[in-house]
């Protein structure tokens, strides 16, 4: 159980895109998912946590303005990189947890802007 | 210093060893303790979650929390190849989502 899937693992795209990553939960209700991103051989930075038909919370240091959240649902966040630039370039991971219990991770997605 | 402090290894250990991973911390309102297994290029992926001083067994892995010595241990028993991978223990308190990172320990069984 507590399955997350986020998709897509990879893309690749020109400076100026704007990405859309999808994060879903598939056997559970997903009150809070979460953002992170990971540098390479670090530990998880959070970026942002969304409760569902609310306005994500951002942390410190995070232009909500380029990286837009939707959780419309309680199995599907979606995070969105708006004018993507190389400087964005990074592994994204969502995660997700019920009213109780821990956080469960997606696979990533390995954004990579030209 | 850090909340948690995580030894980064790289620890490298034969086939069948037995794996002492560890981490402390200095807040005491942390009551929720988890360990995370990542491989390389995937998500966390969730190992052991417990909330109370003592030991929890799951197959091969026993996670053991101290609260009076702010000290978590996970080990691992018979290890294997597939073992290798890097290890992230996280905590958090009641009042929050957020999770507190080590910042992970790196393991590698050799055939």
């Amino acid at each position: 159980g507590a399955v997350v899937s986020q998709h897509p693992s990879r893309v690749i795209c020109k400076s100026g895109t704007s990405v859309k990553i999808e994060c879903r939960s598939l056997d559970f209700q997903a009150t809070t998912m979460f953002w992170y991103r990971q540098f390479p051989k670090q530990s998880l930075m959070l970026m942002a946590t969304s409760n569902e038909g609310s306005k994500a919370t951002y942390e410190q240091g995070v232009e909500k303005d380029k990286f837009l959240i939707n959780h419309a649902s309680l199995t599907l966040s979606t995070l969105t990189v708006t004018s993507a630039h190389p400087e964005d370039s990074s592994f994204y991971i969502c995660s997700a947890r019920d009213t109780r219990g821990p956080q469960h991770f997606g696979d990533g997605t390995r954004l990579s802007i030209l | 210093q850090k909340e948690v402090e995580q030894d980064p290894g790289p620890l490298s250990v034969p086939e069948g060893a037995i794996v002492s991973l560890n981490c402390t911390y200095s807040n005491s309102a942390f009551q929720y303790f988890m360990w995370y297994r990542q491989y390389s290029r995937k998500g966390p992926e969730l190992l052991m979650y417990t909330y109370s001083s003592g030991n929890k067994e799951d197959g091969r892995f026993t996670a053991q929390v101290d609260k009076s010595s702010k000290y978590i241990s996970l080990f691992i028993r018979d290890s294997q190849p597939s073992d290798s991978a890097t290890y992230l223990c996280a905590m958090t308190t009641p009042n929050t989502d957020k999770l507190i990172f080590g910042t992970g320990t790196r393991l590698q069984v050799f055939p």
